[in-house]
């Protein structure tokens, strides 16, 4: 049972770049989330989704897309590299809202992303 | 492994002690919280959780208690041990729709043998 996986595992890009982060679940879970963690600091959510064709924006959006054309997948963009961007990202799933949930979200292992 | 959180508060006990990690939380509203433990290089495991119409959840060496007077929660874990080092958070739904979760910066426990 795989869970949640990230893709890739580590990326260096230069400013101004672009890339796209893969997380892929294979719970069957209707939602699904983007975190960046940076030192010091907890999780913040970037974007989610409550099911398929659906996107949010969390706590720090700007200068993210995210698509869920697929149920399992989730992809969050980066248009144009930013330094401030480097960070550590994590993508979770859960079945539904955490609160009505016995199983709250589930962790992918996260993506560690450099940016110069 | 990658190096998480390096400035957050270090709370270093002796093996077989118990250990309380402490949380404020932000938003009276917040009707669920939960605590969250993460090694080096991996993501989050979900440890226990609580309902804010509860003060008390106990699991398998662990124990959150919730104050909703000061908005404080803690998580106890009993009979410390090496493997319990790692960085605990605290999370609330305090999101507007309250479909996602905000976390709060961390505590180190550190696990002396």
């Amino acid at each position: 049972n795989a869970g949640v996986t990230q893709t890739p595992k580590f990326r260096v890009l230069k400013t101004g770049q672009s890339m796209t982060l893969l997380c892929a679940q294979d719970m069957n879970h209707e939602y699904m989330y983007w975190y960046r963690q940076d030192p010091g600091m907890g999780l913040r959510l970037i974007h989610y989704s409550v099911g398929e064709g659906t996107t949010a924006k969390g706590e720090v959006p700007d200068g993210y897309n995210v698509s869920r054309l697929k149920k399992q997948n989730f992809l969050l963009g980066l248009e144009s590299a930013a330094p401030s961007q480097t960070s550590v990202y994590f993508c979770a799933s859960s079945i539904q809202e955490p609160q009505f949930s016995n199983q709250p979200q589930h962790f992918g292992d996260g993506t560690r992303l450099s940016i110069l | 492994g990658e190096s998480v959180g390096l400035h957050l508060p270090t709370l270093s006990v002796q093996e077989g002690d118990n250990s309380i990690i402490n949380c404020a939380y932000s938003n009276s509203a917040s009707d669920y919280f939960i605590w969250y433990k993460q090694e080096s290089g991996k993501g989050p495991q979900f440890i226990i959780d609580i309902r804010s119409n509860m003060d008390k959840r106990q699991g398998q060496r662990v124990t959150v208690l919730l104050n909703k007077t000061v908005k404080h929660l803690s998580l106890q874990i009993a009979a410390t041990q090496p493997g319990d080092s790692a960085v605990y958070f605290c999370a609330e739904n305090r999101l507007k729709g309250r479909r996602a979760l905000t976390f709060g910066s961390g505590t180190r426990l550190q696990v002396q043998p």
